[in-house]
């Protein structure tokens, strides 16, 4: 069974560019979540997705930021416009139904903004 | 306001011995905790948790233990192997689904 993938791997942009992360969950997870994490701190959560709804986006830093899930398979994170305090790396993750279950992460998109 | 701590930015165990690795809380309302392990350029994975009532769950070299009065949480890694060397998150759950993480534990195991 195929993990959680996520695209671009890495992505270098310019301030005041636009970026656009896509994350793929496991066949059949109905939760996805975007997570964040900057300079070596700690992981911090930005929103909650259950199937094509967003549940929770009290994480989100600022309206900069964009997220969807086009019927309830793969999620995107648009950031526009980039701004230097967003470099980091951008984990998403996805889990089954129930609240107990585990979240399996990606392997991230290291976002370098300049 | 960060809700994990994890205090220890790294440390550096002989092959063989036991990693003990700590975590504090602040939020009384989580009542479930995890531990993931991350390798570079790899995303976190699941390797223990614990609910709130219990205090040690223990899988094959792991094991985790909760002192819920004190709001602190320790793994323990024993005997410790080369492959564990990584990157720790402590983690931990209320009653939704987001997790909050410490920053995590960097472990070296030296041979």
């Amino acid at each position: 069974e195929a993990g959680v993938t996520q695209f671009p791997s890495h992505s270098v942009i310019e301030k005041g560019q636009t970026v656009t992360l896509r994350c793929d969950p496991i066949s059949g997870h109905d939760n996805l979540y975007w997570y964040r994490r900057v300079m070596g701190k700690e992981i911090k959560f930005l929103l909650h997705f259950v199937k094509e709804s967003k549940q929770d986006e009290s994480g989100m830093p600022n309206n900069r930021f964009l997220a969807e899930r086009t019927g309830g398979t793969y999620s995107t994170l648009k950031v526009q416009p980039a701004e230097l305090e967003d470099s980091g790396v951008y984990f998403c993750a996805s889990s089954q139904v129930r609240h107990s279950d585990t979240q399996y992460f990606g392997p991230g998109t290291r976002l370098t903004v300049l | 306001d960060q809700q994990v701590k994890q205090n220890s930015p790294s440390l550096s165990v002989q092959e063989g011995r036991i990693s003990i690795l700590n975590c504090d809380y602040t939020n009384s309302m989580f009542d479930y905790f995890l531990w993931y392990k991350k390798y570079p350029a790899e995303g976190p994975t699941f390797l223990i948790s614990i609910s709130s009532i219990k205090d040690k769950n223990e899988d094959g070299r792991f094991t985790v233990f909760l002192n819920k009065s004190a709001k602190h949480l320790s793994l323990h890694i024993v005997p410790s192997q080369p492959g564990d060397s990584a990157v720790y998150f402590c983690a931990s759950r209320s009653n939704d689904y987001k997790l909050s993480f410490g920053a995590g534990t960097t472990v070296t195991v030296r041979a």
